[in-house]
C-alpha cells in the first residue's frame, strides 16, 4: 500500500469553477503537508504547506487538513486557465534543519477550461 | 537570484552505458535533494545532503547509483551501469538551513535508457 494516495486524474473544469484536489494518507507520524503546482516539463513549485490539522488560506488558494482521517485537500477558488497544471500533494515527518524527507501523491493533472 | 539549475535536461543513452546528471542549488543553500520519478509513478526521495555531507541516502535504489557532493556546492548523480528502470526524470532540490516547507526544484534531467 502506497504511503500516499492521490486520484492522477485526468479532471477538466470549466473556468470559475471551484477545485478540489485530494489526497490520503497512512502514516499517522505525517505532520507537514504540503501542495505543489508542476507545469509541463517544470520542476514542482511550492504553492501552500500547513503543519498539523486545519485550515490555511492564501489567495483563492486553501489548504486543509483532517489528521483525524489522514485527508487532506486543496480548493481553487474561481478557477483560471493559468491554474492548468499538475497538482502534487505531499507530506513529511520533520523538518529538522530544513531536512525534508518528502512523500508525494502521484499527482492530479488538472485542466480548467476557458 | 538563479535557480536550481540541471544538466542535461534530457539524456539518452543504452543500457549498461554510464550518466552523470549534474546539480546546481541556489547559492546559499546548504541542502541539497535528489528526487526520482520513474514513469507513471509517484517522485521518491533519493538522498540528502548537508553540504558535502551525505545526511539520508535511504531513498537510494541501489550501489549503482553514486551521488556527490563536491565542497558543498554542485551535485552529480552517476548511475552506473544502467539499466532499462532507471529512466525516468531525476530532480534536484534544494533548501536554506532554517526553511520550512519551502523545496526549491530544478526543472528535472529526463534519462531514458534505451
Amino acid at each position: 500500500q502506497k504511503e500516499v494516495e492521490q486520484d492522477p486524474g485526468p479532471l477538466s473544469v470549466p473556468e470559475g469553477a471551484i477545485v478540489s484536489l485530494n489526497c490520503t494518507y497512512s502514516n499517522s507520524a505525517f505532520q507537514y503537508f504540503m501542495w505543489y503546482r508542476q507545469y509541463s516539463r517544470k520542476g514542482p513549485e511550492l504553492l501552500m504547506y500547513t503543519y498539523s490539522s486545519g485550515n490555511k488560506e492564501d489567495g483563492r488558494f486553501t489548504a486543509q487538513v483532517d489528521k483525524s482521517s489522514k485527508y487532506i485537500s486543496l480548493f481553487i477558488r474561481d478557477s483560471q486557465p493559468s491554474d492548468s497544471a499538475t497538482y502534487l500533494c505531499a507530506m513529511t515527518q520533520t523538518l529538522i534543519q530544513g531536512a525534508q524527507k518528502l512523500v508525494f501523491g502521484q499527482g492530479t493533472r488538472l485542466t480548467i477550461n476557458p | 537570484e538563479a535557480g536550481v539549475t540541471q544538466f542535461p535536461s534530457h539524456s539518452v543513452i543504452e543500457k549498461g552505458q554510464t550518466v552523470t546528471l549534474r546539480c546546481d542549488p541556489i547559492s546559499g543553500h546548504d541542502n541539497l535533494y535528489w528526487y526520482r520519478r520513474v514513469m507513471g509513478k509517484e517522485i521518491k526521495f533519493l538522498l540528502h545532503f548537508v553540504k558535502e555531507s551525505k545526511q539520508d541516502e535511504s531513498g537510494m535504489p541501489n550501489n549503482r547509483f553514486l551521488a556527490e557532493r563536491t565542497g558543498g556546492t554542485y551535485s552529480t548523480l552517476k548511475v552506473q551501469p544502467a539499466e532499462l528502470e532507471d529512466s525516468g526524470v531525476y530532480f534536484c532540490a534544494s533548501s536554506q538551513e532554517a526553511s520550512y516547507g519551502e523545496l526549491f526544484f530544478g526543472e528535472g534531467s529526463r534519462l531514458t535508457v534505451l
